[in-house]
Order: C-alpha cells, then sequence, then structure tokens
C-alpha cells in the first residue's frame, strides 16, 4: 500500500520547546516538501529536498530545520525560534522536480 | 498583488448542478497547473494536471488553461455532495521545484 504518512495527526507543544514531524514515503520518490497551510492563505513552502542529504529552504524556513538522511524520510523539526508555530503542517513528495506533487494526511501543530 | 488569486467562497449549489472554480495568475512563467482537493482536516490530493493550454478531462472533472488571460478553471458536472471539499488550484514554472497555490475555494453540495 503506497503512500505517504505523517505522524502524529495532532501534536501539542509547549511554548519554547521544539518538536519534530514525521514523513515518510514508500513510492520511492526523489523529491520531498514541508508546506504550512494556515486559514486565508493557502500552502507555503517550508523546505524542500530533492535528493538525500540535500535540502533548500523555501519562503517560509526560519524557525524550522529539516533533514534527508534517507531517501523515504524527510522529517521536520519546529524550532522554538518560529514565532507563530500553530498550524497545519503537510508533506509531499514528488518523482521529482516537474511533476506533480502528492501530499499526506497532515499533522496538526497546537502551541500552548 | 498576490501571484494566484482565488476566490475563497464559500460556494454553494445543489447537487447536480455544474460547478465552475476559478483562479488568475499574474507570472506568465507558470506552465504548469493543478487542481488540488482537501478534504477538511486532511491532506490535499490531486484532482487535475496539465501543462497546456485548452482542456483536459477526468469523468466529472474539466480543467481549462487560458494562459493568454493567465486564467485557469476547474468545472464538475453532476456535482454530488461528496464533491464538498475545499479546491486549490496550484502552479510552477519548468524546473522549478516549488508550487505557487491559491487561497482553496470551499464548496458545498446541497443534496
Amino acid at each position: 500500500d503506497g503512500g505517504i504518512t505523517q505522524s502524529p495527526k495532532y501534536l501539542f507543544r509547549k511554548e519554547g520547546q521544539n518538536v519534530t514531524l514525521s514523513c515518510e514515503q514508500n513510492l520511492n520518490h526523489d523529491a520531498m516538501y514541508w508546506y504550512r497551510q494556515d486559514p486565508g492563505q493557502g500552502l507555503r513552502l517550508i523546505y524542500y529536498s530533492q535528493i538525500v542529504n540535500d535540502f533548500q529552504k523555501g519562503d517560509i524556513a526560519e524557525g524550522y530545520s529539516v533533514s534527508r538522511e534517507k531517501k523515504e524520510s524527510f522529517p521536520l523539526t519546529v524550532t522554538s525560534a518560529q514565532k507563530n508555530p500553530t498550524a497545519f503542517y503537510l508533506c509531499a513528495s514528488s518523482i521529482a522536480v516537474d511533476n506533480e506533487q502528492f501530499f499526506g494526511p497532515g499533522t496538526r501543530l497546537t502551541v500552548l | 498583488q498576490k501571484e494566484v488569486e482565488q476566490d475563497p467562497g464559500p460556494l454553494s449549489v445543489p447537487e447536480g448542478a455544474i460547478v465552475s472554480l476559478n483562479c488568475t495568475y499574474s507570472n506568465s512563467a507558470f506552465q504548469y497547473f493543478m487542481w488540488y482537493r482537501q478534504y477538511s482536516r486532511k491532506g490535499p490530493e490531486l484532482l487535475m494536471y496539465t501543462y497546456s493550454s485548452g482542456n483536459k478531462e477526468d469523468g466529472r472533472f474539466t480543467a481549462q488553461v487560458d494562459k493568454s488571460s493567465k486564467y485557469i478553471s476547474l468545472f464538475i458536472r453532476d456535482s454530488q455532495p461528496s464533491d464538498s471539499a475545499t479546491y486549490l488550484c496550484a502552479m510552477a514554472n519548468f524546473g522549478n521545484e516549488k508550487l505557487t497555490f491559491g487561497t482553496g475555494t470551499r464548496l458545498t453540495i446541497i443534496p
């Protein structure tokens, strides 16, 4: 059963804490992406990775970090430097650049 | 001005009606155009993907691209209550990994 999984589905964090969101895909896709979705603003790109051990900042990378040690995995860390982290986080993957992106089910992060 | 403009709705139509969803864009370099459907608290699901002007049909869905007017549309025929969702348009340049999304249109099909 191929697809993209994200965990956890819901996450609560206290202010000042770092938290890591998981994203795994078994589609054999080279490219992976992290987006943030806020009401009325659409999806905004945080980070993306075209190949293992390489990643690039998107439009809103400040306060976030990523790693790409394996093709299947692209975890996102929301650090305490992110001023407004409460949002819906979406991971996506594609075969390569210029191809359609497929999304995971998302993680809703709430900062208490 | 945003690169991609999309009316957020909400849009309510009776079951069986034809639905028209639209996006306009300002960046003439956009070459790939996509429509995603997103149910509440779920990830977006790719509905249509096209890279040329004209129409592309898939079942009850038709995507239309007019590059000269910088305008794309998604038509849904014989709309069903299960079509109730938020519809997002997205577009990208050649060789660009970044998708630019519209804000989404919330659609409700009334039985």
